[in-house]
């Protein structure tokens, strides 16, 4: 079946750090992939988002691209801040069907001052 | 616009008995969503519903566990009886639906359930 495999956690960077959140699926088909972040007290939201191959995603400095030979959606940002201390989750949804979204484990990502 | 609503927050209970969540989706939203997260791991989809019919419940396990859409907007989440291991959030989630790749959904603040 579908599944999404993340970096184990915890991560722990100092600000302006770089990141990278590593990301592997497997999927049937051709699936389209998300990034959500839960902060501390909330619920899940979504950052970002690729629905098919080579295609970048961004929001709030984060990046990730939809790699389909190595099938990788890594979560990338240039320079982190104690804000984005959070939950990351990786999902991939399927392209047809009922679109249920399939989870990775979560990394937690803690940003120090 | 409003967000996906949950209540209760918070239920304690213990094993054996039984208890309910509630969930309001965003107001034009035909697809609900349950998804159980137990500490340490990402969410799990338990039932999804296209307006007031079962899309998919192939991972709810159905001894224990019952959901109804009424009327295609709220719905409910019951657990009868409860185990140790139902101890989770439970999250409520909703999207347009449509069948659109990337459907973007957008999840309540859950109900973390701890069953002594």
């Amino acid at each position: 079946g579908d599944s999404v495999t993340q970096m184990e956690g915890p991560v722990t960077l100092s600000e302006e750090a770089f990141l990278t959140i590593n990301c592997t699926y497997t999927a049937t088909g051709y699936p389209s992939l998300f990034w959500y972040v839960q902060y501390p007290g909330e619920g899940l939201q979504l950052l970002l988002k690729a629905t098919k191959a080579d295609d970048k995603g961004s929001n709030k400095g984060f990046e990730a691209t939809y790699r389909k030979e190595t099938t990788s959606f890594h979560l990338e940002k240039g320079s982190v801040q104690v804000s984005d201390s959070a939950v990351y989750f990786c999902a991939l949804s399927t392209s047809e069907g009922a679109q249920k979204l399939v989870f990775g484990q979560g990394t937690r990502l803690t940003i120090n001052p | 616009e409003a967000g996906v609503a949950q209540s209760p927050r918070y239920k304690i209970i213990e094993k054996r008995q039984s208890v309910a969540f509630w969930c309001n989706p965003i107001s034009g939203h035909a697809t609900l969503y349950w998804y159980q997260q137990i500490l340490g791991q990402g969410p799990k989809l338990l039932i999804q519903f296209q307006n007031n019919g079962v899309v998919d419940d192939s991972q709810l396990p159905k001894d224990r566990f019952s959901a109804e859409r009424l009327k295609g907007v709220d719905s409910t989440l019951k657990i009868q009886p409860a185990k140790l291991e139902d101890s989770a959030v439970y999250l409520c989630a909703s999207s347009l639906g449509g069948g659109r790749a990337g459907n973007e959904q957008f999840f309540g603040p859950g109900t973390r359930l701890t069953v002594l």
